[in-house]
């Protein structure tokens, strides 16, 4: 099975723009989350989802948005993006959100704002 | 605040064994979460301990003590291809997921 795919795998944006960054899971996990990871940091959680229809805010969620209209996709938006927004997606899941299932990730979406 | 600790970086030689310290001070706990993480590559499941005592799997084993917040990964007969970072992650009481920023590993021949 593929797991979790993302794209784009990388992607340089202007300073305004907006992107979205794709994830999407096949293995039918309730509960998908949004990280970012940079250098000397630990991951820091952006957005979560419990299951579909649901969206939870992260520990550093200002200026992203996500959905998640189905099970499998769980998109991140940047509205108006910063270079302060530099940094390295990753895109999880588990089977369950507020437990102790193992996470699961995607392979990152390297984002350049310049 | 909640707080994961672990080196920076070790250097560790081929062949050899190595254990990367991980101390915790967390609002609760439920599980401690080890992961490897090649560069460039994303993290991937490495082990899970709840109870105090040492988890073997292979090469690689974890140990947990509650009472110490405090956990250690042990990497035997190290291969070239161990170099990697290592995360430690802990789970609350509100059941999230608290990461460190990882040891980076760096074996040499």
């Amino acid at each position: 099975t593929a797991g979790i795919t993302q794209a784009p795998t990388s992607q340089i944006l202007a300073a305004g723009r907006s992107m979205t960054l794709r994830c999407t899971q096949d293995m039918r996990h309730n509960a998908m989350y949004w990280y970012r990871q940079d250098l000397g940091l630990g991951l820091r959680l952006i957005h979560y989802s419990n299951t579909a229809g649901t969206t939870g805010k992260g520990e550093v969620p200002d200026g992203y948005s996500v959905s998640r209209a189905n099970t499998d996709d769980f998109p991140l938006t940047l509205a108006s993006a910063v270079p302060s927004q530099t940094s390295v997606y990753f895109c999880a899941s588990s089977g369950s959100q507020g437990s102790t299932d193992t996470q699961y990730f995607g392979p990152g979406t390297r984002l350049t704002v310049l | 605040g909640q707080n994961i600790d672990q080196p920076t970086e070790m250097t560790a030689t081929e062949g050899a064994i190595v254990q990367i310290n991980c101390t915790y001070q967390t609002s609760g706990f439920n599980g401690l979460f080890w992961y490897q993480q090649h560069a460039g590559e994303a993290p991937t499941f490495l082990s899970y301990n709840v109870l105090d005592g040492l988890e073997e799997k292979g090469r690689f084993s974890s140990f947990l003590s509650r009472s110490k917040g405090y956990s250690y990964l042990l990497l035997k007969e190290l291969q070239m291809k161990d170099s990697a970072s290592y995360l430690c992650a802990v789970i609350n009481s509100n059941y999230q997921l608290i990461w460190g920023a990882g040891t980076k590993l760096i074996i040499k021949p």
